[in-house]
């Protein structure tokens, strides 16, 4: 089973549309969790941490359970700018320089 | 540009060559990680070092590839007698361990595009 798991979409949505996809991890141990965004054929870039209560930039929500191990992020008001490949990461407290990837989440946002 | 560089940033080769890939952190970053990442796949995780040592190797890491810091500051990975299976983006990624961070965040370069033939 992989560590972490995402469904690859893609999710194709008008602009102004709102967008939510998860991720689940296998690992119970995992703490630290994060939200890369990749756009096609260029290096991941964080988008945002993700706290124990859930947290918001802008117009990015992200959420976790851990009792069901897994992982949200929620686009609201899209823009065509978001258009690109969200990568879930997660990393183990023992192993706390070692992240693990999902294949990432597709997103298209057309005009 | 103070973020982290990697060259060459596409590299063509042929089956059975060598290749050398140099990675520059941000300047006070004390760890640097090495990832390959194929087509559709996340990035997976090679190896990584702290300051000039090397911490960690993944099994993805075979005897074929050797990765140095030597003094800590830039770093190299080199492919020796490359193979078709090797062809990705390899990325570089530095963070630091002294920043005060919530989380250490590791902030990746613009990979180098290796393609054997």
């Amino acid at each position: 089973r992989k560590e972490v798991e995402q469904d690859p979409g893609p999710f194709n949505v008008p602009e102004g549309a709102t967008v939510a996809f998860n991720c689940t991890y296998s690992n119970s141990a995992s703490q630290s969790f994060f939200w890369y965004r990749q756009d096609c054929r260029k290096e991941p870039k964080l988008l945002m941490s993700v706290y124990s209560s859930g947290n918001e930039d802008g117009r990015f929500t992200a959420q976790l359970n851990r009792a069901s191990q897994y992982i949200s992020l929620l686009i609201r008001d899209s823009k065509l700018s978001d258009s690109a490949t969200y990568l879930c990461v997660v990393n183990l407290p023992a192993n706390d320089y070692k992240l693990s990837f999902g294949a990432g989440t597709t997103v298209t946002v057309r005009a | 540009d103070t973020g982290v560089s990697q060259n060459p940033r596409h590299k063509i080769t042929k089956r059975g060559q060598n290749v050398t890939f140099r990675c520059d952190p941000i300047s006070e970053h004390n760890r640097l990680y090495w990832y390959r990442q194929t087509l559709g796949q996340g990035p997976e995780f090679l190896t990584y070092f702290q300051n000039e040592a090397q911490l960690e190797k993944s099994r993805l890491l075979s005897d074929r590839f050797s990765a140095e810091r030597p003094k800590g500051s830039f770093s190299t990975l080199e492919i020796q007698r490359t193979e078709q299976g090797d062809s990705a983006m390899y990325l570089c990624a530095s963070s630091s361990t002294v920043l005060q961070e919530p989380w250490e965040t590791q902030y990746f370069g613009p990979g180098t595009r290796l393609l054997v033939l």
